[in-house]
C-alpha cells in the first residue's frame, strides 16, 4: 500500500524551461510534505517544505504547492537549470510525534542544455 | 544546513559478517532515523530513536538492530550480514518538528 506516489519516473527539460514535478498521496493523517534532491551516492538534500496549512510555499526557483482536497502536491523549479538533475523524492509525514517520512519512489529529472 | 556524518561511506564484507554503520551528528538532535534504500526505488524507514534510551522499529521490516546511549550517536547494527542487505543505509536527523537533514549514506554490498 503506496501511501505516496510519484508516478513519473523521469522528466526532461530544456534548460531555462519551467520543470514540474507531481506527487499524490493517500492518507489525509499527512500534514507535512517535503521535497528532497538526491544524487546516487548521497544522502538526501532538503529542498523545500509545505505544512497543510498552507496551499503554497516559494523559496528561490523552487515553489510548492498542496492541493488538499486532490492530495496533490506539485514542485515548480523555474527557470531549470543544469545543475538540477537529480532524483527528486517527495516525502510526508505526520508534524507531531515521531515525524516518519513516508516516500515516493523519486523522479529523475534531466534538464538539457 | 545540518552536521549529520554516517562512516563508512562504502562497504563490501562477507556472508554472516557482523557489521556496524555510524551515524553521528553534532547539532543536539533529539531525533534520530535510520532509512534503507534499494536503487531506483523509495527510502524506506527502519528505526528511528526519539531520544537517549529511546530506539523504536519502522515501518519496514529490519534484522538491523540500533542503540541510542548518547544524543550525537545512533549506530546501527547487523549480527550476520546476508546479500540481502546490500543497500544504501541512511540517517537522518531533527529537533522537535523541524525538517529532518541526511548524512552521506552508506552504501553496503553483502557477498
Amino acid at each position: 500500500d503506496q501511501q505516496v506516489k510519484q508516478n513519473s519516473p523521469s522528466l526532461s527539460v530544456q534548460e531555462g524551461r519551467i520543470s514540474i514535478l507531481n506527487c499524490d498521496y493517500t492518507n489525509s493523517m499527512f500534514d507535512y510534505f517535503l521535497w528532497y534532491k538526491k544524487y546516487p551516492a548521497e544522502g538526501p538534500t532538503f529542498l523545500i517544505s509545505i505544512s497543510s496549512i498552507k496551499d503554497k510555499n516559494e523559496d528561490g526557483r523552487f515553489t510548492v504547492f498542496l492541493n488538499k482536497s486532490a492530495k496533490h502536491l506539485s514542485l515548480h523549479i523555474v527557470p531549470s537549470q543544469p545543475g538540477d538533475s537529480a532524483v527528486y523524492f517527495c516525502a510526508a509525514s505526520e508534524i507531531q510525534g515521531a515525524q516518519k517520512l513516508v516516500f515516493g519512489q523519486g523522479t529523475r529529472l534531466t534538464i538539457n542544455p | 544546513e545540518a552536521d549529520i556524518y554516517q562512516t563508512p561511506r562504502y562497504l563490501v564484507i562477507g556472508t554472516g559478517k557482523k557489521i556496524t554503520l555510524e551515524c553521528s551528528q553534532t547539532m543536539g538532535h533529539d531525533k534520530m532515523y535510520w532509512y534503507q534504500q534499494d536503487p531506483g526505488m523509495e527510502l524506506h524507514l527502519i528505526h528511528y530513536s526519539y531520544g537517549v534510551n529511546s530506539t523504536e522499529k519502522g515501518d519496514l521490516s529490519s534484522e538491523s538492530t540500533v542503540s541510542r546511549i548518547r544524543t550525537e550517536h545512533f549506530p546501527l547494527t547487523l549480527e550476520s550480514a546476508r546479500p540481502s542487505h546490500t543497500s544504501q543505509y541512511l540517517c537522518a536527523s531533527t529537533r522537535g518538528q523541524e525538517t529532518q537533514y541526511f548524512g552521506p549514506g552508506t552504501r553496503l554490498l553483502v557477498l
